[in-house]
C-alpha cells in the first residue's frame, strides 16, 4: 500500500535554531500533502495544506513566516520551522494522497518529535 | 470552519464488552469521516471511514454509523479486547478526504478492562 515516509523521527535542538522536517511519498505521487501539529495529550491539528508548485495554504493562527512549507516535487513537501522555541515543541505529522484515487484515504508519516531547549 | 466535537474523553469497559463513541461536526458540506486510532508515541491509523452517502458501515468487530440530518456520528467496537486500548479519533473533511485537510474531535482514551 501507499507509503508516507517521513525524517527525521526526532529532533532535539536550541532554541533559535531553525528545522528542517521531510515527508516523501515513497510509492506514489501526491499533488497535495497536509502538515498537523499534536501537543502532548491533545488532538491533532492541521497547520496547513502543501500543494506541489505552488504557495501553502495555512490554518488560521499559524505563521507563514515561522512555518516555512515547501512542495518542490510530487513526493516531497518539507516544514521548516524557524528560530524555534520552547513552545514549538512538539509532535509533526504529515499525510498525504495519492491524487489518482479520490476515495483513497489520507496515508500518514510516522511524525517528527520536535523538542526545543 | 468546521468543528468536530467528540466525547466522551476517556472510556473504560470491561473486555468482552462493547465500546461506543460519538461525534459531532458543524460543516454541512463535510462529506467523509474517518476514525483514526493512535498509540502512544505513534502515527495515526485508519481503523475504519464512511462517507456521506451511507449510512453505516462495519468491518469485523468495529462499525461506524452516520446521521447526517443530526451531523453526528459514531464507532462502535464489539467484543473488546486488550489490545483496543488506545486513543481514539474521529474526524470530518470534505472533498472526499482529499482536497481537504481533515478536522479531528479531542480524542477518546479506551481502556480495556481485563
Amino acid at each position: 500500500g501507499a507509503v508516507v515516509s517521513q525524517h527525521p523521527s526526532w529532533v532535539i535542538c536550541k532554541s533559535g535554531t531553525s528545522v528542517k522536517i521531510e515527508c516523501r511519498s515513497l510509492d506514489f505521487q501526491a499533488t497535495t500533502m497536509f502538515w498537523y501539529r499534536q501537543f502532548p495529550k491533545q488532538s491533532l491539528m492541521l497547520m496547513a495544506t502543501s500543494n506541489e508548485g505552488s504557495k501553502a495554504t495555512y490554518e488560521q493562527g499559524v505563521e507563514k513566516d515561522k512555518f516555512l512549507i515547501n512542495h518542490a516535487s510530487l513526493t516531497l513537501s518539507t516544514l521548516t520551522v524557524t528560530s524555534a522555541h520552547p513552545e514549538d515543541s512538539s509532535f509533526y505529522i504529515c499525510s498525504a494522497k495519492s491524487p489518482r484515487n479520490r476515495n483513497q484515504p489520507q496515508h500518514f508519516g510516522d511524525g517528527t518529535r520536535l523538542s526545543i531547549l | 470552519g468546521e468543528n468536530v466535537e467528540q466525547h466522551p474523553s476517556t472510556l473504560s469497559v470491561q473486555e468482552g464488552d462493547s465500546a461506543v463513541i460519538k461525534c459531532t461536526y458543524s460543516d454541512s458540506a463535510s462529506n467523509y469521516f474517518p476514525w483514526y486510532k493512535q498509540e502512544l508515541g505513534k502515527r495515526p491509523q485508519l481503523i475504519i471511514d464512511i462517507r456521506s452517502n451511507v449510512g453505516e458501515k462495519k468491518d469485523q468487530r468495529i462499525a461506524v454509523t452516520l446521521n447526517k440530518t443530526a451531523k453526528h456520528f459514531s464507532l462502535h467496537i464489539t467484543e473488546t479486547q486488550p489490545e483496543d486500548s488506545a486513543v481514539y479519533f474521529c474526524a470530518a473533511s470534505k472533498a472526499g478526504g482529499g482536497a481537504d485537510g481533515l478536522t479531528f474531535g479531542k480524542g477518546t482514551h479506551l481502556i480495556i478492562q481485563p
